[in-house]
């Protein structure tokens, strides 16, 4: 029963272009949501991330969208780069007693940025 | 900066036998987490340790152990491997409190 999902495996977007990521979750007691991203060979790297009392965080070009009552969320990055070509994963943390919990990861979105 | 360093970087293995993995958090961190992760899978939750204690567990079976040492490093423990126990296990660290976890580059473990 996976928690979190990401339904595209693979997205493929024009340099300059907008790239949008989604995820869908289904427990209401996660607190934290993550985005993470993972070039070949190296260990995931932190992007963005939101609280569950938020529905909206910006850094840049990157924009993560908190819709709780829709249980989804999504990742803008605008523009997109060729850089950003990676594999991009979505996490929830869940409220573990107040203490920090253990994230749970979707399956990915292989993102390719072309130029 | 020396971020989270995971030791070896890949490994092969025969079914049945055992393996250990290690990490470094990275400085300044003193909880660390396993994570496995299957082919085109994303990481799934193995444990944490705190304090050198295992705080939380994810859904693996007792052939999976851990320890952590006093300077905060980490060993995961594989005992009577499977074929199925072939993935990445990536290590994690963080500072207790905090939100964000490192990652390493991770060990890529084959069993045959």
């Amino acid at each position: 029963d996976q928690q979190v999902k990401q339904n595209s495996p693979s997205l493929s977007v024009q340099e300059g272009r907008i790239s949008i990521l989604n995820c869908d979750y289904t427990n209401s007691m996660f607190d934290y949501f993550l985005w993470y991203k993972k070039y070949p060979a190296e260990g995931p790297t932190f992007l963005i991330s939101i609280s569950s009392i938020k529905d909206k965080n910006e850094d840049g070009r990157f924009t993560v969208f908190l819709n709780k009552s829709a249980k989804h969320l999504s990742l803008h990055i605008v523009p997109s780069q060729p850089g950003d070509s990676a594999v991009y994963f979505c996490a929830a943390r869940l409220n573990y007693g107040g203490s920090q919990g253990n994230l749970i990861f979707g399956k990915g979105t292989k993102l390719s940025v072309k130029p | 900066d020396a971020g989270v360093t995971q030791s070896p970087t890949h490994l092969i293995k025969t079914r049945g036998q055992q393996v250990t993995l290690r990490c470094s958090p990275k400085s300044g961190h003193d909880t660390v987490s396993w994570y496995q992760q299957a082919l085109g899978q994303g990481p799934q939750f193995i444990f944490q340790y705190y304090e050198e204690e295992e705080r939380q567990r994810g859904n693996f079976p007792d052939r999976f152990s851990g320890h952590q040492f006093p300077n905060y490093s980490s060993e995961l423990n594989v005992n009577a491997l499977l074929l199925g126990d072939s993935a990445l296990y990536l290590c994690a660290s963080s500072l207790v409190g905090t939100g964000h976890n490192t990652f390493g580059s991770g060990t890529r473990l084959t069993v045959v």
